[in-house]
């Protein structure tokens, strides 16, 4: 039962480096989201997925791109970091069923810090 | 544009007093407002939802208040605890859209 798994938990990059964080979910749903979170903004959408090959631009999409090839994973690139970037990021993920439980489940987080 | 608005930024209560926590939404097709608890160097977790068709629902000692025609909801911790501290969301969606968050509300509980 690991719910929302994200790698990595921690990383320091340079500027206009490259890397990609990913998010695996073993609930079988179908969407997931990127946010990120920063002091006093509370948690803003980056960009999510409503299925397998689809993805779309959230609050704040400048700066990354995404792929979901596969139902569970859902990636997140930054192709060039800058110091911006910098930030806690969640990844999340919510059945497409609306019922009374309906909520997101969340991971862990991956802190990023670009210098 | 910040579609949810949430006050205060922090929050001191002492041990067995009210927490209060509020939100202020824009769009009226919401349908759906949340409520996250994170604890440190955790994911948020869904702590009590609640939809437009009622004005209260309580669980255990957290209520949510909401006020339709004013376009506002509350969280409210009864017996507040020092395990309770943490940090608070609200948050507001509509049909299959992402959820829009709030600002977040930090929450000590003092013994």
């Amino acid at each position: 039962n690991a719910g929302v798994t994200q790698t990595p938990k921690f990383r320091v990059l340079k500027t206009g480096q490259s890397m990609t964080l990913l998010c695996a979910q073993d609930m079988n749903h179908e969407y997931m989201y990127w946010y990120r979170q920063d002091p006093g903004m509370g948690l803003r959408l980056i960009h999510y997925s409503v299925g397998e090959g689809t993805t779309a631009k959230g609050e704040v999409p400048d700066g990354y791109n995404v792929s979901r090839l596969k139902k569970q994973n859902f990636l997140l690139g930054l192709e060039s970091a800058a110091p911006s970037q910098t930030s806690v990021y969640f990844c999340a993920s919510s059945s497409r069923d609306r019922g009374p439980a309906f909520g997101y489940t969340f991971g862990s987080g991956t802190r990023l810090t670009v210098v | 544009q910040q579609q949810v608005k949430q006050s205060p930024q922090s929050l001191i209560v002492q041990k067995g007093g009210i927490s209060i926590i509020n939100c202020a939404y824009e769009n009226t097709a919401f349908d759906y407002f949340p409520w996250y608890q994170q604890f440190p160097g955790k994911g948020p977790a869904l702590l009590i939802a609640i939809r437009p068709d009622v004005s209260e629902k309580k669980e255990g000692r957290f209520t949510i208040s909401f006020n339709k025609s004013a376009k506002q909801f509350s969280l409210h911790i009864m017996d507040s605890q020092p395990g309770d501290s943490a940090t608070y969301f609200c948050a507001a969606n509509t049909g299959r859209r992402a959820l829009t968050f709030g600002s977040g509300t930090r929450l000590q509980v003092q013994p």
